[in-house]
């Protein structure tokens, strides 16, 4: 079983939509939580860390659910500019992210 | 600040073949890393090191060693190449993971 785990997507939603998509992962002592963002040949950008009592950036949620051990990230009024491929990581000690495989979404005019 | 820089942006070498990327950060992190992304598959943690002077394996070190010259500098090299090893490799430093560009590596 892989560490962390992602819905490949991909997600089709129209401007304006909201959309939500998980992450889970298996190593119950898993400390840190994070969202990043891909743009297609690019590198990944950390869009956000993901705290246990939730926290939004803008059009950005981020949940944890520690108890079924996973993460969430739901954007709402989703612009074209949101296209992009969101990966979870997630570490346990200082030094070691592991990243799940990407959730592609895509935002149609 | 250049953040994170990489070289080379591109590399197509043949099976056998060796080559060095470099990483260098300008961001005073102790902590590097070298991942590889494959489709389907996700970043995984090929070495890192913890601070100047540190290193130890991740996820798939086979066929890597790495070099951490300085607090800059990271570097990763494949001695004898080999087609699995095709793939896009990136650098990066901290443990919020601060990527560079990436090199796409082709090995035929």
């Amino acid at each position: 079983r892989k560490e962390v785990e992602q819905d490949p997507g991909p997600f089709n939603v129209p401007e304006g939509a909201t959309v939500a998509f998980n992450c889970t992962y298996s190593n119950s002592a898993s400390q840190s939580f994070f969202w990043y963002r891909q743009d297609c040949r690019k590198e990944p950008k950390l869009l956000m860390s993901v705290y246990s009592s939730g926290n939004e950036d803008g059009r950005f949620t981020a949940q944890l659910n520690r108890a079924s051990q996973y993460i969430s990230l739901l954007i709402r009024d989703s612009k074209l500019s949101d296209s992009a491929t969101y990966l979870c990581a997630v570490n346990w000690n200082d030094y070691k992210l592991s990243f799940g495989a990407g959730t592609t979404v895509t935002v149609r005019a | 600040n250049a953040g994170v820089t990489q070289t080379p942006k591109f590399q197509v070498l043949k099976t056998g073949q060796s080559m060095t990327l470099q990483c260098a950060q300008d961001m005073n992190h102790n902590s590097m890393y070298w991942y590889r992304q494959d489709p389907g598959m996700g970043l995984r943690l090929i070495y890192y090191s913890a601070s100047e002077g540190t290193t130890d394996k991740g996820e798939v070190p086979n066929g890597y060693n790495v070099s951490r010259l300085n607090k800059r500098e990271f570097s990763l090299r494949l001695e004898s190449a080999a087609p699995s090893q095709t793939s896009v490799y990136f650098c990066a430093s901290s443990a919020r993971v601060f990527f560079g560009p990436g090199t796409r590596l082709t090995v035929l």
